[in-house]
């Protein structure tokens, strides 16, 4: 079990808007700690998506964004496209006893 | 460009050692955290292990607390990760990363390594 909760999968076809959510809680995005998010596609290494919240690295398409209010976060990804499917994880610090860095369980995204 | 290169991975003995390296290309190392994230066959990311840019601070995940060491070497640009005791459950690609911010816990992973696959038999 994730500390941080996002759902297995979700669609969407091509030039339409989906969101991916990511639920914490008072010891970590309910802290006020940043959320990051990461693309990783097929057979590929991670990739920075979004930072501290809602930034977008050089190079990250602005169809890419990012939003958190109160214990959870979103990463909305617009004008959606064939090379957009992938695995999606958010990231964040927690305070609690025994955790330190904690990511999602991760999202994959079909395009239809 | 930023780049990280993985090395030291492969089959290993339950019980048995194995020591992972990282050498940066197109940054100044020794002004980054790093960080090591794993990710078992098929399952999600998970962190592992963090170190401060001058390397007197070091971090955790209770899983492999006690028996993983970072460690890092900024006269030779490398980053380590000694792995001891290991068990099946540490079977997976390990990715070397580096921290975008300041503190190695609160910040994103700007840049990763191609990963290198450790495989703990039973």
């Amino acid at each position: 079990q994730s500390v941080l909760t996002q759902p297995p999968s979700v669609s969407g076809a091509p030039g339409q808007r989906v969101t991916i959510s990511c639920t914490g809680s008072s010891s970590n995005i309910g802290a006020a700690y940043d959320v990051h998010w990461y693309q990783q596609l097929p057979g590929t290494a991670p990739k920075l998506l979004i930072y501290g919240n809602n930034n977008r690295p050089s190079g990250v398409p602005d169809r890419f964004s990012g939003s958190k209010s109160g214990t959870s976060a979103s990463l909305a990804i617009t004008g959606l496209q064939a090379e957009d499917e992938a695995d999606y994880y958010c990231q964040s610090y927690d305070s609690s006893l025994n955790a330190h860095v904690v990511f999602g369980g991760g999202t994959k995204l079909t395009v239809l | 460009e930023v780049q990280l290169l993985e090395s030291g991975g492969g089959l290993v003995q339950r019980g048995g050692s194995l020591r992972l390296s990282c050498v940066p290309f197109g940054f100044t190392f020794s002004t980054y955290a790093m960080s090591w994230v794993r990710q078992a066959p098929g399952k999600g990311l998970e962190w592992v292990s963090s170190i401060s840019g001058s390397g007197g601070n070091t971090y955790y995940a209770d899983s492999v607390k006690g028996r993983f060491t970072i460690s890092r070497d900024n006269s030779k640009n490398t980053l380590y990760l000694q792995m001891n005791s290991l068990r099946a459950e540490d079977t997976a690609v390990y990715y070397c990363a580096k921290n975008r911010g300041t503190f190695p816990l609160y910040s994103s992973l700007s840049d990763w390594g191609q990963g290198t696959l450790v495989t703990v038999s039973s």
